[in-house]
C-alpha cells in the first residue's frame, strides 16, 4: 500500500482480555517496528523485524506481549490479559531495510488502546 | 536514566515568526538524528535528519543544527504557520543502531493567526 496501515485505529477492551493489534507495511518494506507511544511520552521501542524474524525484542515490556511477522508483511502485536498500564498508542513503522538504516522509517497511523 | 513528566515543553509563536525547537539527545555513540512532526491523531511524519559527520542541514523552510559537543539537536522552522502546529520530536539512532530510534518527549508548538 503507500502507507503503513494499522487496525483498528480505536480499541477499548477490559482488563484482562486479550487483544491483537494490526500492522500492514509498506509494499516491500522488509523491515518493521513496533513502538508504544504512552500520554504525553515520546515514543518506546518495542520490537524489531526483518523480514519474518525478530533480532531484537528487547522492548516488549512483559511476557504478555508478544508478536509475529508472516510472509514478510502482516504483522500482529498481541497483549494478553491487558492491564490499565498498557493503555497507549501503538505505532507501527516499516523501512527498507533495517540493516541499511533508518532511510524511510515510515509510521502508520496508531492504535488507540485503552484498558477499562 | 529518563525523566518522566506528562506535561510536554510548549513553544507558543505568532505566525510568520521563526520557530527554534530544542532537544538534549542521550547517547553520544548515536550517529543518526531525525526531526519528526506529529499531528493529533496521526503517526510521526519526517521532517529532517542530519548525520553526526555534519552540523547544518536544511530543508524547505527548516534548518537542523547539531552540536556533538554538548549532545543537542535544534530545528529550526522559518515564516511559522498555522500547519506547522503539531508536537515535534527528535529522534536518534540509539548508540549507533542502524534499526532502532530512542525519542525525545515531544515539544507542542502553537503556532497563533
Amino acid at each position: 500500500g503507500a502507507g503503513v496501515s494499522q487496525s483498528p485505529s480505536n480499541k477499548v477492551t477490559e482488563k484482562g482480555k486479550d487483544v491483537e493489534l494490526r500492522c500492514d507495511p509498506i509494499s516491500g518494506h522488509t523491515a518493521l517496528y513496533w513502538y508504544r507511544q504512552s500520554l504525553g511520552q515520546g515514543l518506546e521501542f518495542l520490537i524489531y523485524f526483518q523480514g519474518n524474524s525478530a533480532p531484537d525484542k528487547s522492548g516488549l515490556p512483559s511476557d504478555r506481549f508478544s508478536a509475529e511477522r508472516t510472509g514478510g508483511s502482516v504483522s500482529t502485536l498481541t497483549i494478553q490479559r491487558t492491564q490499565q498500564e498498557d493503555s497507549a498508542v501503538y505505532l507501527c513503522a516499516s523501512s527498507l531495510a533495517g540493516g541499511q538504516g533508518l532511510y524511510g522509517y515510515t509510521f502508520g497511523s496508531g492504535t488507540r488502546l485503552t484498558v477499562v | 536514566g529518563e525523566s518522566v513528566g506528562l506535561h510536554l515543553p510548549t513553544l507558543s509563536v505568532q505566525e510568520g515568526d521563526n520557530s527554534i525547537i530544542n532537544c538534549a539527545y542521550s547517547n553520544s555513540a548515536s550517529d543518526y538524528f531525525i526531526w519528526y512532526k506529529q499531528e493529533s491523531g496521526k503517526g510521526p511524519q519526517f521532517i529532517i535528519d542530519i548525520r553526526s559527520n555534519m552540523d547544518k542541514r536544511q530543508g524547505q523552510r527548516v534548518t537542523v543544527l547539531l552540536n556533538k559537543t554538548v549532545k543537542h539537536l535544534s530545528l529550526q522552522i522559518a515564516a511559522t504557520q498555522p500547519g506547522d502546529s503539531a508536537v515535534y520530536f527528535c529522534a536518534e539512532n540509539s548508540g549507533g543502531s542502524n534499526y532502532k530510534l530512542t525519542f525525545g518527549k515531544g515539544t507542542l508548538l502553537t503556532v497563533n493567526p
